[in-house]
């Protein structure tokens, strides 16, 4: 079956850190660029972080830019954010999503980043 | 930056009926290899986001045919030729040509009347 699983959200201080894993299976993930997007309370969708399907050229929304690192491990079938100096406005669903001609073609479940004292 | 702007921004629709959504960007979506790279994304209450419509007119597999996508340039639209209790939800316009940033129209809440 293909899907994508994220995992990782939670409750978090502001400053703290966070790393969020997708777990991908159904697919040859190493032939696909990958994103994150995400969706605040009572907002839109938003890009969050794109990566090449060999891991190189990342690319981010300057939000979190210089704050957030995408990663990937294709042996693994693994994509990652590793989140630091989390703010109040990063709470957030998370979702990974495949890139397929365009973005989003497969979208994972989403997890929930709550960034609060 | 490009600037995706929706309208309307909530649209009450009556079962059977049709509806539009339109979407307009602040510059050109032609990409340099003459492609237009705009999708639409649905998000249902509660569930992840789904694609619809990718590079203007192309509907995703698994879509239903009552959905349709036109347009060129900065101005694009989705069409349901007739509302279902299903397509209750967000609808998001997103272009991918000129990145980054990839951008997203503000949504618009389908609901029914």
């Amino acid at each position: 079956e293909v899907q994508l699983v994220e995992s990782g959200g939670g409750l978090v201080q502001p400053g703290g850190s966070l790393r969020l894993s997708c777990a991908v299976s159904g697919f040859r993930f190493s032939s696909y660029h990958m994103h994150w997007f995400r969706r605040a309370p009572g907002q839109g969708l938003a890009w969050v972080s794109r990566i090449e399907d060999d891991g190189t050229l990342l690319t981010y929304a300057d939000s979190v830019k210089g704050r957030f690192t995408i990663s990937r491990d294709n042996a693994k079938n693994m994509l990652y954010l590793q989140m630091s100096s989390l703010r109040a406005e990063d709470t957030a669903v998370y979702y990974c999503a495949r890139d397929n001609i365009s973005p989003g073609d497969l979208w994972g479940q989403g997890t929930l980043v709550l960034v609060s004292s | 930056d490009v600037v995706m702007t929706q309208s309307p921004l909530s649209l009450p629709v009556t079962l059977g009926q049709p509806a539009s959504i339109s979407c307009r960007s602040s510059q050109s979506l032609v990409h340099s290899n003459g492609n237009t790279y705009l999708n639409w994304f649905q998000q249902r209450p509660g569930q992840s986001p789904r694609r619809l419509i990718y590079n203007v007119f192309n509907r995703d597999s698994g879509v239903p045919d009552r959905f349709s996508g036109s347009g060129s340039g900065t101005y694009f639209t989705l069409k349901i030729s007739r509302v279902e209790a299903e397509d209750v939800g967000i609808y998001y316009c997103l272009q991918s040509t000129h990145w980054p940033p990839y951008t997203f129209g503000q949504g618009t809440k389908l609901e029914i009347k």
